[in-house]
């Protein structure tokens, strides 16, 4: 069985521009959710989709979002991107809901902005 | 909300001694707790979780934690580390039932000598 696909896998991109990073599951996985990792603070929680809802969202700005497909792949956008926005972003999929059950990791995007 | 520390951001253990990594967690209620590891470019693992029952909980990998609620903790421990065993080690905790999103510590990296 695959596991969890990020793409891509590194990003460079200047301030104020856009992202969308996507994740595709663990096949019959339902849950997705995007953490950000930077030294130091370990995996900050962005959102949680289950069955195409956001069921959780952390404490991000708006310029953070997300959606899910049908088929469960996931993608998340940051607009007016910012130096701090500088991290690896880490998706990871689970059969229920990530809060009652294993949390299978992508490699992340390691997203640089200048 | 709950949350979770781990105090010691670095640890350097010599190859057979033994290992503890701490955790101590903010929640009212006993939460799930879970240990994932992440090694050296690769994505986050989980080593073992707690919902409830006995205390002791065993992993993978040889590893073992206690939940001990009149301390709010979930320690990890190992009898004997291996050199493989180098890796940044994330506690997690999450309220019961799992609706919740989970928040994970900022990390204890282990560095393991010869």
């Amino acid at each position: 069985k695959a596991g969890v696909t990020q793409t891509p896998r590194y990003l460079i991109k200047t301030r104020g521009q856009q992202v969308t990073l996507s994740c595709s599951p663990i096949s019959g996985h339902r849950s997705v959710s995007w953490y950000q990792q930077t030294p130091g603070q370990g995996l900050q929680f962005l959102f949680e989709y289950f069955s195409e809802t956001q069921r959780n969202k952390g404490n991000f700005p708006g310029r953070f979002s997300g959606r899910q497909f049908s088929n469960s792949r996931s993608e998340m956008n940051v607009s007016t991107l910012e130096l701090g926005d500088s991290a690896l972003y880490l998706c990871a999929s689970s059969l229920g809901l990530a809060g009652s059950d294993e949390q299978f990791f992508g490699p992340g995007t390691r997203l640089t902005v200048l | 909300a709950q949350s979770v520390t781990q105090p010691d951001i670095h640890i350097t253990v010599s190859e057979g001694a033994s290992l503890e990594l701490r955790c101590n967690y903010s929640y009212g209620a006993t939460p799930y707790l879970f240990w994932y590891v992440q090694s050296p470019g690769q994505g986050l693992q989980l080593l073992l979780k707690y919902f409830s029952g006995d205390t002791l909980v065993q992993g993978i990998k040889g590893f073992e934690a206690e939940f001990k609620r009149s301390q709010s903790s979930f320690n990890l421990r190992k009898p004997s580390v291996h050199w493989s065993d180098a890796a940044e080690y994330f506690c997690a905790v999450a309220p019961s039932g799992g609706y919740q999103k989970v928040t994970f510590g900022t990390g204890t990296k282990l560095q393991v000598i010869p």
